[in-house]
């Protein structure tokens, strides 16, 4: 009954390569996140998607991909992988854009070697 | 700079003693301040959230304070307990804007 759930948990995986991190919510929410947690523990909104419409996108390469293919699901695909994209990247779900409780999935641990 | 600075970086307490923890923001105008708990290997759970026109919120043994004239937060724990080992995290959301605002957030360990 996990309310958001990520796939993988963790992820090492070597520079070049193409990888994708997949975020389930079960809340019935509309809007669901992406965040990049650095080494340094702050936590850096990436993309944003409320009703499949993505809403909110920062100033990320464009080796990073979100796809959203029902309102349950953000997924994020990562092209080319580079040493620095290694860090912890969460998925969170809101009821609305307007709602101040996100509720955040465990994580995905990417490590680039 | 950052616009959401906490403090301390990181504090060691014993069992059972209270602590303070500080989130000083810059974000104006501010619609909300909240505060997260985020244990080890785990995504942050949320503590409180306050508007611009609360003082106080609290869940059980945290109590989250506001003054937003000097744009202040403090988030104190009483009575802690080990499963209060942590990071905390301030956040604060804009007013009319999406994109929130994170500290670093202050590290807790609680030793028996």
């Amino acid at each position: 009954d996990t309310a958001v759930s990520q796939t993988p948990k963790y992820l090492v995986t070597q520079m070049g390569n193409d990888k994708s991190i997949k975020c389930e919510q079960n809340l019935g929410h509309d809007t669901m996140y992406w965040y990049k947690q650095d080494s340094k523990k702050f936590l850096k909104i990436m993309f944003s998607y409320n009703n499949k419409e993505l809403i909110i996108n920062e100033t990320v390469p464009n080796r990073f991909s979100p796809k959203s293919p029902d309102k349950a699901h953000l997924n994020l695909h990562i092209n080319s992988l580079e040493l620095g994209d290694s860090a912890v990247y969460f998925c969170a779900s809101s009821p609305s854009i307007t709602s101040y409780e996100q509720y955040f999935g465990p994580g995905t641990r990417l490590t680039v070697t | 700079k950052n616009q959401v600075e906490q403090s301390p970086q990181s504090l060691i307490i014993l069992e059972g003693k209270n602590c303070t923890l500080q989130c000083n923001y810059t974000v104006s105008p501010f619609s909300n301040l909240r505060w997260y708990k985020q244990d080890t290997g785990r995504g942050p759970v949320s503590l409180t959230i306050m508007t611009f026109s609360e003082n106080t919120k609290s869940n059980g043994r945290y109590t989250a304070t506001l003054d937003a004239d000097t744009k202040q937060s403090s988030l104190h724990i009483t009575a802690s307990q080990l499963s209060d080992s942590a990071s905390y995290i301030c956040v604060v959301s804009p007013y009319n804007d999406y994109k929130l605002s994170f500290g670093a957030g202050t590290t807790v360990t609680v030793r028996a």
